[in-house]
């Protein structure tokens, strides 16, 4: 298995309040993804990094942000969460171009009441 | 936008059954992947296809890469109950950005 933890794997909240989602890798990997995962939606890339305080948007960002401070952390953050960002989270990694293949934490699974 | 097409949602087949998935796209990829995700883990990558007409075996799993490269297929042979799960397609086309299928939901009847 890829090094990756995603931590909590398990979250519970209340709608407005703040919520980070961690994703720790030991490969060194340069990349480092966060998805979300709906029924009938698929993937849906959230925000990506491509390098330490490098970042850019995914194609569903709105309501979310995101930390690296280092190279192995990742941090996804829902500064008010809401009922509709209800959902499993997925952290990914990959290594040199960016359409390399992607490598895929154990998810987090976020409910927001 | 660079999409792939991946149906049926669902499929049911029987234990032993063969099953072949399809991935489709109107847009050219230069890579086809495959992953499947168990139920409540993440994606994990099955096969990897980088050239045109390339036929690639994993176990009972073979993937190919079509000629056009608009699409990919994946066959599962002599299935059994661990093969349940979400088989998602991605591929790597023009944007050099990693795009995903919605993924197919494969239920084995024993």
């Amino acid at each position: 298995d890829a090094g990756i933890t995603q931590s909590p794997r398990h979250k519970v909240t209340e709608t407005g309040t703040p919520v980070t989602l961690r994703c720790h890798q030991t490969e060194n990997h340069r990349y480092m993804y966060w998805y979300r995962q709906d029924p009938g939606h698929g993937l849906r890339l959230i925000h990506y990094s491509y390098g330490v305080k490098d970042t850019d948007k995914g194609e569903v960002s709105d309501g979310y942000s995101v930390s690296r401070s280092k190279t192995e952390d990742f941090l996804l953050t829902l500064e008010s969460a809401t009922s509709s960002q209800t959902s499993v989270y997925f952290c990914a990694i990959s290594d040199g171009r960016m359409g390399d293949i992607q490598y895929f934490g154990a998810g987090t699974r976020l409910s927001v009441l | 936008g660079q999409q792939l097409n991946q149906s049926p949602q669902s499929m049911f087949i029987q234990e032993g059954e063969d099953v072949s998935m399809n991935c489709t796209s109107s847009s050219i990829f230069n890579t086809w992947l495959w992953y499947k995700q168990d139920p409540g883990e993440g994606p994990v990558l099955l096969i990897a296809l980088y050239k045109a007409g390339e036929l690639t075996s994993n176990g009972r799993l073979t993937a190919q890469f079509g000629i056009t490269r608009k699409d990919s297929f994946l066959n599962i042979s002599a299935s059994i109950p661990s093969d349940v799960g979400i088989y998602f397609c991605a591929g790597t086309g023009a944007n050099s950005k990693l795009t995903f299928g919605k993924g197919i939901t494969l239920s084995v009847r024993p």
